[in-house]
């Protein structure tokens, strides 16, 4: 049984560019959320998709972006990269019923904006 | 709105030594509370987590965690640790769930780096 899974693992961008992040859930699971890990930060949530929907949103601003697909699987986009943006992006998913309350997390996607 | 507050940022340890790591929230309504587990270049693992009921709860690789709803503490423990439980350790808590009309966001604390020493 595949657990979370993310791609890139690394990726190097420039001020200005955009960046999309991919993340495969758990197998079972529909509801998938992004965090966004600053070095030496705890995890930040930016948002949650269900049903392909965004259920809960952080406090980030528009430049982040998101899509949920029929199988589940989820982006994270992000426009107009600024150097503050560098970080580790980890995906979570769960299941909306039985144990909502359990996340798996994806090994992260490190992006580093220069 | 929800925080969490881990007041050590680091934690040296000698190997068999027990160890505890900190951890204080903050919220207007009941929580779930979590501990979780990061190794070098590795996502999140969950080591334990407290819903409800008995307020000493057991996880994995020999930990446990005390809630203490008067004291809003959920501190987490181990009477010997190992060389291999070095790793970086996050409280959380959660929103009440989507049974109860909303998603399951974490809301992290700023980590607990536990280093054991021999």
């Amino acid at each position: 049984d595949a657990g979370v899974t993310q791609s890139p693992t690394h990726l190097i961008k420039t001020r200005g560019q955009q960046v999309t992040l991919r993340c495969s859930p758990k197998s079972g699971h529909d509801t998938v959320s992004w965090y966004q890990q600053a070095l030496g930060q705890g995890p930040q949530f930016i948002f949650q998709y269900y049903e392909e929907e965004e259920r809960q949103r952080g406090n980030f601003p528009d430049r982040f972006s998101g899509h949920q697909f029929p199988n589940y699987s989820s982006e994270l986009n992000v426009n107009a990269l600024l150097l503050g943006d560098s970080a580790l992006y980890l995906c979570a998913s769960s299941q909306d019923r039985g144990r909502w309350y359990e996340q798996y997390f994806g090994p992260g996607t490190r992006l580093t904006v220069t | 709105a929800q925080s969490v507050t881990q007041l050590d940022s680091q934690v040296p340890v000698f190997e068999e030594a027990p160890v505890e790591l900190r951890c204080n929230y903050s919220s207007s309504v009941s929580v779930y509370l979590f501990w979780y587990v990061q190794y070098p270049n590795q996502g999140l693992q969950l080591l334990l987590k407290y819903l409800s009921g008995s307020t000493l709860v057991k996880g994995i690789n020999g930990f446990e965690a005390e809630f203490n709803k008067s004291q809003t503490s959920f501190h987490l423990r181990k009477p010997s640790v190992h060389i291999s439980d070095t790793a970086e350790y996050f409280c959380a808590v959660s929103d009440l769930g989507p049974l109860a009309g909303g998603g399951n966001k974490l809301t992290f604390g700023t980590g607990t780096q536990l280093k054991v020493e021999l």
